[in-house]
C-alpha cells in the first residue's frame, strides 16, 4: 500500500521536553515538507527537503529542527524552545507540483 | 511578499444551490494555484490546478491574472462537498517548491 504515513497519531509531552514526529513515505518523491495547522491560520511551512541530506527553513522554522538521512524519511523535531507547540502537524511529499499529504499528528503540550 | 488571501472562513448553502469560493493571490511572477481539499476525517488532498483546466467533482477555477484571483465555483452544491477547502500558492517550479496555503473556507452544504 503505497502513501505517507505519520506516527503516532496522538501525542503529549510535557512542557521543557523534545518529541520526534515520524514521517515515511514510499512514493518514491524527492520533495517532502512538514507543516503546522492551526484554526484560522491554514497550513504554514515548517522545513523543507528537496534531496536527501538537504533541507531548508520554512516561515515558522523556530524551534524545530528535521532531517532527511533516507529519501523514505523526514522526522520533525519539536523541541523546547518551541514557544506554542500544541498544534496539528501535517508532513507531505510531491512530485510534478502536486502534494501528497499524511493523517497528521497532533501534539499537545500539558 | 507571496500571500494567498481566503476571505471568507465560513460559506454556508443549501443544496442545489451555486457556490463560490474566493480566492486572491499576491505574486509578482506567473504563478501555478491549486485548490486543496479536507473532507471530514481524510487527508488533505488536491482537488484542482489551473494548469490542467479540468472540472473535478463539478467543481471548476479560473486563474484571473488581471485580478489576481482563483476563485472555484460549483454551479449545483451536493452535501458531500461539505469539507475545508485551501487555496495554495506555487511558484511553478514543481516538484521541490513550497506551495503557500490560504487560511482555509469551511463550506457547509445543507440538505
Amino acid at each position: 500500500d503505497g502513501g505517507i504515513t505519520q506516527s503516532p497519531k496522538y501525542l503529549f509531552r510535557k512542557e521543557g521536553q523534545n518529541v520526534t514526529l515520524s514521517c515515511e513515505q514510499n512514493l518514491n518523491h524527492d520533495a517532502m515538507y512538514w507543516y503546522r495547522q492551526d484554526p484560522g491560520q491554514g497550513l504554514r511551512l515548517i522545513y523543507y527537503s528537496q534531496i536527501v541530506n538537504d533541507f531548508q527553513k520554512g516561515d515558522i522554522a523556530e524551534g524545530y529542527s528535521v532531517s532527511r538521512e533516507k529519501k523514505e524519511s523526514f522526522p520533525l523535531t519539536v523541541t523546547s524552545a518551541q514557544k506554542n507547540p500544541t498544534a496539528f502537524y501535517l508532513c507531505a511529499s510531491s512530485i510534478h507540483g502536486e502534494q501528497f499529504f499524511g493523517p497528521g499528528t497532533r501534539l499537545t503540550v500539558l | 511578499a507571496q500571500r494567498v488571501t481566503q476571505p471568507e472562513k465560513l460559506l454556508s448553502v443549501f443544496k442545489g444551490a451555486p457556490v463560490e469560493l474566493k480566492c486572491n493571490y499576491s505574486y509578482s511572477g506567473s504563478p501555478e494555484l491549486f485548490w486543496y481539499v479536507q473532507y471530514s476525517r481524510q487527508r488533505l488532498q488536491l482537488l484542482l490546478r489551473h494548469i490542467s483546466r479540468e472540472s473535478i467533482k463539478g467543481f471548476t477555477a479560473d486563474l484571473n491574472k488581471g485580478e489576481t484571483s482563483f476563485h472555484l465555483k460549483k454551479p449545483f452544491a451536493q452535501e458531500e462537498d461539505s469539507a475545508m477547502y485551501y487555496c495554495a500558492l506555487s511558484r511553478g517550479h514543481y516538484n521541490t517548491d513550497k506551495l503557500i496555503f490560504g487560511t482555509g473556507t469551511r463550506l457547509q452544504v445543507f440538505p
